[in-house]
């Protein structure tokens, strides 16, 4: 049974706080793993998909690294906005257009 | 940008009921998946359709549950005789990257 998952599951910031979150996988069968973000009512935006033990990409303020080796990725996003605020999903997969695994996801509210 | 579109947004039926949900897909893409999110819980993988042919599903998409590409644009999930522990956000994908805003299914 594969098991996706992050931490924290909820995380209150300062606008202009930077912040990381984490999302573990099994580390064998690897083929991607992908990050979206989910705000509320809206449809999951497709942030990152990464496929090769450290990989780094970026988007603006957010970034994101993968460990294939031990099983982790991290989402970094420098100087929060309130605009930041939703839910990072991580997500895996093991074959080319296999299904996706998610983990639980983490909320993340920026106050102003 | 492309983007999936899902109806209807809300679907509230009565246990027993049918029920069907629509996605429209990015017209030029090959593969398609329904996933549902219940409450509190992680979203799960439903189903992936390729070439018109089921291609992968879970153990969650029993007998009651079927899909369809009917007509090459709309994308269906139906639900033959709803129970109330289907009560979830059920969310089209057209290939990994490209999720429709769900529909919140209430069964009652």
């Amino acid at each position: 049974i594969l098991n996706v998952e992050q931490s924290p599951q909820s995380l209150h910031v300062q606008e202009g706080d930077s912040t990381n979150f984490t999302c573990s996988f099994p580390s064998s069968n690897f083929y991607a793993l992908h990050w979206y973000r989910w705000e509320t009512a809206k449809s999951p935006e497709a942030l990152f998909v990464m496929t090769l033990n450290g990989d780094e990409k970026k988007k603006g303020r957010i970034s994101a690294t993968l460990n294939t080796k031990e099983g982790y990725s991290y989402l970094y996003i420098k100087g929060s906005q309130p605009e930041d605020s939703a839910t990072y999903l991580c997500a895996f997969r093991f074959t080319s257009y296999g299904k996706l695994t998610f983990g639980q996801g983490t909320i993340l509210t920026v106050h102003p | 940008e492309p983007e999936v579109t899902q109806t209807p947004s809300h679907q509230v039926t009565q246990m027993g009921q049918e029920v069907i949900l629509r996605c429209v897909p990015i017209s030029n893409h090959l593969y398609f998946y329904w996933y549902r999110q219940i409450l509190g819980q992680k979203v799960e993988f439903l189903v992936s359709f390729y070439n018109n042919e089921i291609s992968e599903k879970s153990e969650i998409f029993d007998d009651q549950f079927s899909v369809e590409r009917p007509d090459g644009s709309n994308f269906t999930l139906k639900i033959r005789s709803t129970k109330l522990e289907d009560s979830a956000m059920y969310f089209c994908a057209s290939s990994e990257q490209y999720f429709g805003p769900g529909t919140r299914l209430t069964v009652t």
